[in-house]
């Protein structure tokens, strides 16, 4: 079964600290992978797409993906209170627009 | 330019009664998916439709819930006979399915309650 992992949490960061979420996922024919911020009673929002090795920044967030090691990571730099959220990973195959998500990481971060 | 548009925003049913979500894709978009997010749970897909086609509905209980994609007009997920564990929220997003996919923009999502 394809699955994309995620810590529940919650996550507690104090603000102006770096937050760092995990994701694992079990399908090596995974080629995409997105970092979606959800707020209570809210819808997702896409904030981060990554596809190849590596890191790719923008602005306060950086993703990270190692292949090998079925592995994408979320840090986000200088923490705002604003940024507390639930933050869904998901991952999808080549060619296929059909998302599989995580099922979210809570995070707090503290004043 | 509107995003996504999803109507109802909330939905309240009896048990035994039809809900009807509608899903309006972003202008130029034709091919639609809808996610169902249980209470304190990730999304979960549950079909991938294009104008008059059925592409992918897999996630889809085999029971009591359809979706469809007219020519013209929104999508929709028609749910029959709602039970309470049907209370979830739904969000649609649309693409307009280029050799690149970054990712597509959910709307605002409608919230159903089954009492």
């Amino acid at each position: 079964q394809k699955e994309v992992e995620q810590n529940s949490g919650p996550l507690s960061v104090p603000e102006g600290a770096i937050a760092s979420l995990n994701c694992t996922y079990s399908d090596r024919g995974s080629q995409s992978f997105f970092w979606y911020r959800q707020y209570s009673g809210k819808s997702p929002e896409l904030i981060m797409f990554i596809y190849s090795n590596g890191d790719k920044e923008d602005g306060r967030f950086t993703a990270q993906l190692n292949k090998a090691s079925q592995y994408v990571s979320l840090l986000i730099r200088d923490s705002q209170p604003s940024d507390s959220a639930t933050y869904l990973c998901a991952a999808s195959n080549f060619g296929n627009e059909k998302l599989t998500f995580g099922t979210g990481t809570r995070l707090t971060i503290i004043p | 330019n509107a995003g996504v548009m999803q109507n109802p925003r909330h939905l309240v049913r009896r048990r035994g009664q039809e809900a009807r979500l509608r899903c309006s894709p972003m202008k130029g978009h034709s091919h639609v998916y809808w996610y169902r997010q249980l209470p304190e749970e990730g999304l979960k897909f549950m079909v991938y439709l294009q104008k008059e086609n059925i592409i992918d509905e897999s996630g889809m209980p085999k029971e009591r819930f359809s979706a469809e994609f007219p020519k013209e007009g929104p999508s929709i997920l028609r749910i029959q006979q709602v039970v309470r564990g049907d209370s979830a929220a739904y969000f649609c997003a649309s693409s307009p399915r280029t050799a690149n996919f970054y990712g597509y923009t959910f709307g605002s999502g409608t919230r159903l309650t089954v009492v």
